[in-house]
């Protein structure tokens, strides 16, 4: 079946624009979560979704990140006022439910430059 | 707080030599422990893992034991392939069971026919 898809594949901002990216998981898949892959931090979580709700934002590092899930499906991940330290492959993975026993599919993720 | 140190890479062997990627963790109880591997272009995908101590976790000839003594959870194949050339990250869940992994460094592996 298919995978976790994200778009776009690549984006490239202006600094202090707004970007927002979408995460499309496994069909069925109730627990949702984003990472940020970067040179300088490595792989780090950001936020996750059980159904529509964010039980942990504790990840987003600052008040310019949000995150909403609509629908038990599609989240979109968005930034204000990008900076250029925002650049970064931004992932998305999703599991069946929540916990250990589940295992999280990645996607191919959305590579951000902040110019 | 929870985190993971791995071996900072890269890695270069040459085919059929034995690997050993070192992962150590620090975390609260017992946390689940994972590695996970980005062949080029492309994503994540999970090579193993193990809830508990002293539970091995294996797939694709590459294993790994869960050591609560030494908080780690090394990474082992005994005869590396030239596909085997990816990074790999060790990650752990912590006991609130949310789903949310901790990711070291990674670690990039070369391996030369």
């Amino acid at each position: 079946g298919a995978g976790v898809s994200q778009s776009p594949s690549n984006k490239v901002t202006e600094k202090g624009k707004d970007v927002e990216l979408r995460c499309d998981p496994i069909s069925g898949h109730t627990a949702l979560y984003w990472y940020r892959q970067s040179l300088g931090q490595g792989l780090e979580f950001l936020i996750y979704f059980q159904g529509n709700s964010a039980p942990d934002k504790s990840g987003l590092p600052s008040d310019r990140f949000s995150a909403e899930r609509t629908g038990g499906s599609v989240s979109t991940l968005t930034i204000q006022r990008t900076q250029q330290e925002d650049s970064a492959v931004y992932l998305c993975a999703s599991s069946y439910n929540r916990g250990v026993r589940e295992t999280q599919y990645f996607g191919p993720g959305t590579r951000l430059l902040v110019l | 707080g929870n985190s993971v140190t791995q071996m900072e890479g890269p890695v270069t062997l040459s085919e059929e030599a034995f690997l050993t990627i070192n992962c150590t963790y620090t975390a609260t109880g017992y946390p689940s422990l994972f590695w996970y591997v980005q062949y080029p272009g492309e994503g994540l995908q999970l090579l193993l893992k193990a809830t508990k101590a002293d539970d091995k976790g294996s797939n694709k000839g590459f294993e790994a034991t869960y050591r609560k003594e030494t908080t780690s959870f090394h990474l082992e194949k005994g005869s590396v392939q030239v596909s085997d050339s990816a990074v790999y990250f060790c990650a752990l869940m912590g006991i609130s069971n949310t789903g949310k992994l901790i990711f070291g460094q990674g670690t990039t592996l070369q391996v030369k026919p």
